[in-house]
């Protein structure tokens, strides 16, 4: 079974507004988190990892500002996608570890459209 | 040079034959390497670890590793039209904290064919 919940799968918003994504590791602990994302026939680009009581560290080129990363358990992450722009919408996955040299799970992802 | 490479493909194979996926990368520090399959408009999901040099068996798959070349590959035996997808190959790059973030190739579309 899954091990790492994401929600919501799909969420439809106008420009200007702001979208929460929640992302929960089910089995384990996880003080990190990694937040990916992938537009149409292209990779998964790290954009940022959650780090639990502390600052998610951004990866060049993506705004903090704009995308809010709140790690406040060892359980949950989420994503803020703030004053959401056309351009934003794309496809966004979690994902988290149960240890430093194990694999990542993968949430089912989060299909976000701005109109 | 990017850290993570792959042929973006479509690889195609008939049913039946075995799948060859390859993958190179830059970054001689990482030690963990991984496969993952993804479906279209899905999110990706692990197939093979493999940690040290040689080759992994599980199944019809077999991840090869040869790090004095930077050079990991996926065989995927008897291919099923099922197998058909995106295989992203990706590598640790060690973090803060004992953590480790992947990096990730562009992918290769496998395409079996009945």
């Amino acid at each position: 079974g899954a091990v790492v919940s994401q929600h919501p799968s799909r969420v439809i918003c106008k420009s200007g507004t702001s979208v929460k994504i929640e992302c929960r590791s089910l089995d384990f602990q996880a003080t990190t988190m990694f937040w990916y994302r992938q537009f149409p026939k292209k990779s998964l680009m790290l954009m940022a990892t959650s780090n639990e009581g502390s600052k998610a560290t951004y990866e060049q080129g993506v705004e903090k500002d704009k995308f809010l990363i709140n790690h406040a358990s060892l359980t949950l992450s989420t994503l803020t996608v703030t004053s959401a722009h056309p351009e934003d919408s794309s496809f966004y996955i979690c994902s988290a570890s149960s240890g430093s040299s194990s694999p990542l799970h993968f949430g089912n992802g989060t299909r976000l459209t701005v109109t | 040079q990017k850290e993570v490479e792959q042929n973006s493909g479509p690889l195609s194979v008939p049913e039946g034959a075995i799948a060859s996926l390859n993958c190179t990368y830059s970054d001689r520090v990482s030690q963990s390497f991984f496969w993952y399959r993804q479906y279209s408009g899905k999110s990706p999901e692990l197939i093979m670890s493999i940690y040290s040099n040689g080759d992994k068996e599980d199944g019809r798959f077999t991840a090869q590793l040869n790090k004095a070349s930077q050079y990991v590959s996926l065989l995927i035996r008897d291919s099923q039209p099922s197998d058909s997808a995106t295989y992203l190959c990706a590598v640790n790059r060690p973090i803060s904290g004992g953590y480790n973030k992947l990096i990730f190739g562009a992918g290769t579309r496998l395409a079996v064919h009945p």
